[in-house]
């Protein structure tokens, strides 16, 4: 597609269950990433896959928390034992990648937004 | 780690004025990166900035970069209902790794009224 689909847009789970988030990055971009946005706050960075290497899990709130990313293609977000705290909008973001001068934008999808009863 | 701090959190514009918004970083900016976002959408990538007295211009929107106050600032003349939206800014932090990560800002909600 030409942008970053994510899905779904809207999710409503009890606590307690597992939920699992998609991301389909534009077609290309080497790089992934994935950010949470709690209401009224800005973004925050969770985890984020480049290529092949290991994926930088750095800002993982807790070991509830897993992402897979298959080569260069669809990522998912696991988040197991929802917490009521894990409400927010979940948002993934691609870009073509690895350059180390950060001069490549990070294009968004729209969000899933996680709602924990 | 870096922190961003934008001013005002909040701004209520007339239509047709003009406004700016700033972002603070506490440390050295490699890139600096400005997007848009309305309530439930995605962000909306306006600019990027990565020189030290660097501006660009889209539209009736124009950001600059001054490296040594590590600071940039977005002005938007003679605004429009359609400015309306959470202004964010992010910053490229880049480690021994090479790895790139963006540390955003808390945002600047602005609305604009008739």
């Amino acid at each position: 597609g030409a942008g970053v689909s994510q899905s779904p847009s809207n999710k409503v789970t009890e606590k307690g269950k597992d939920v699992e988030l998609r991301c389909d990055p534009i077609s290309g971009h080497t790089a992934l990433y994935w950010y949470r946005q709690r209401l009224g706050q800005g973004l925050e960075f969770l985890i984020y896959f480049q290529g092949n290497s290991a994926p930088d899990k750095s800002g993982l709130p807790s070991d509830r928390f897993s992402a897979e990313r298959t080569g260069e293609s669809v990522s998912t977000l696991t988040i197991q034992r929802t917490q009521q705290e894990d409400s927010a909008v979940y948002l993934c973001a691609s870009s073509l990648g690895l350059s180390g001068q950060g001069n490549q934008p990070q294009h968004f999808g729209d969000g899933t937004r996680l709602s924990i009863l | 780690s870096q922190e961003l701090e934008q001013s005002p959190q909040s701004l209520i514009v007339q239509e047709g004025k003009n406004l700016t918004i700033n972002c603070t970083s506490s440390k050295t900016l490699y890139g600096l990166y400005w997007y848009k976002q309305k309530y439930g959408e995605g962000l909306i990538f306006l600019m990027m900035l990565q020189k030290g007295g660097e501006e660009k211009s889209h539209e009736k929107i124009t950001a600059k970069l001054d490296e040594k106050k590590q600071q940039s600032s977005l002005h938007i003349t003679a605004s429009q209902p359609s400015h309306a939206g959470i202004y964010l800014c992010g910053a490229v932090t880049i480690s021994n790794f090479g790895n790139e990560k963006l540390t955003f800002g808390t945002g600047t909600r602005l609305t604009i009224i008739p």
